[in-house]
């Protein structure tokens, strides 16, 4: 069972305009999540996080919206560039329940068009 | 400052052998973690340790066997290679578990 679920798996976006990512979780003890880019060759390095005692989390051109009722977040980059081109992955943790393990989506290819 | 750094980047392996992917980190940090990557699955835990001498089982664990014996390092081992074992494999790394993880670039597997 995916508890932590990235629905579509690329998007493309013209340059200058905004990218929306979402991602859908299902474990309501989640309470940390973080996003995550992807180029190709590479490791994972870390974006942005949010802890569920906040709404939105800003940092630079990128923000981070969680709906806790809907469980659902998303990761907005606002303008797009093309350098933003990579898959970009949600991961979730319950920080609460000590059990030390991050679950990450399936991931979503952003393709920012110039 | 070296970060994460995952040996080594390529490997093919036959059916039934065994092998180690290395791993290790500079960053004095406690909790380490390793994922497989696969087409449209995302990336999956398989085992983690939240300190030298302390692992346990993340989501897919079966066939792969893992130690701490030094806060650095965090070696993955195939014990019998499976062609459903050819992956990416990462590494990871962190203060402690409620902090952000630092990845290694991967080791691509292929089994025959």
């Amino acid at each position: 069972d995916q508890q932590v679920k990235q629905n579509s798996p690329s998007l493309s976006v013209q340059e200058g305009r905004i990218s929306i990512l979402n991602c859908d979780y299902t474990n309501s003890m989640f309470d940390y999540f973080l996003w995550y880019k992807k180029y190709p060759a590479e490791g994972p390095t870390f974006l942005i996080s949010i802890s569920s005692i906040k709404d939105k989390n800003e940092d630079g051109r990128f923000t981070v919206f969680l709906n806790k009722s809907a469980k659902h977040l998303s990761l907005h980059i606002v303008p797009s560039q093309p350098g933003d081109s990579a898959v970009y992955f949600c991961a979730a943790s319950s920080r609460t329940s000590g059990t030390y393990k991050y679950i990450f989506g399936t991931g979503t290819r952003l393709k920012v068009l110039a | 400052n070296a970060g994460v750094t995952q040996t080594p980047k390529f490997q093919v392996l036959k059916t039934g052998q065994s092998m180690t992917l290395q791993c290790a980190q500079d960053m004095n940090h406690e909790y380490m973690s390793w994922y497989r990557q696969d087409p449209g699955m995302g990336l999956r835990l398989i085992h983690y340790s939240v300190g030298a001498g302390i692992t346990d089982q993340g989501e897919v664990p079966n066939g792969y066997n893992v130690s701490r014996s030094t806060t650095e390092d965090f070696p993955l081992r195939l014990l019998s290679a499976a062609p459903s074992q050819t992956s990416v494999y990462f590494c990871a790394s962190s203060y402690d578990y409620r902090n952000i993880q630092y990845f290694g670039a991967g080791t691509r597997l292929s089994v025959l």
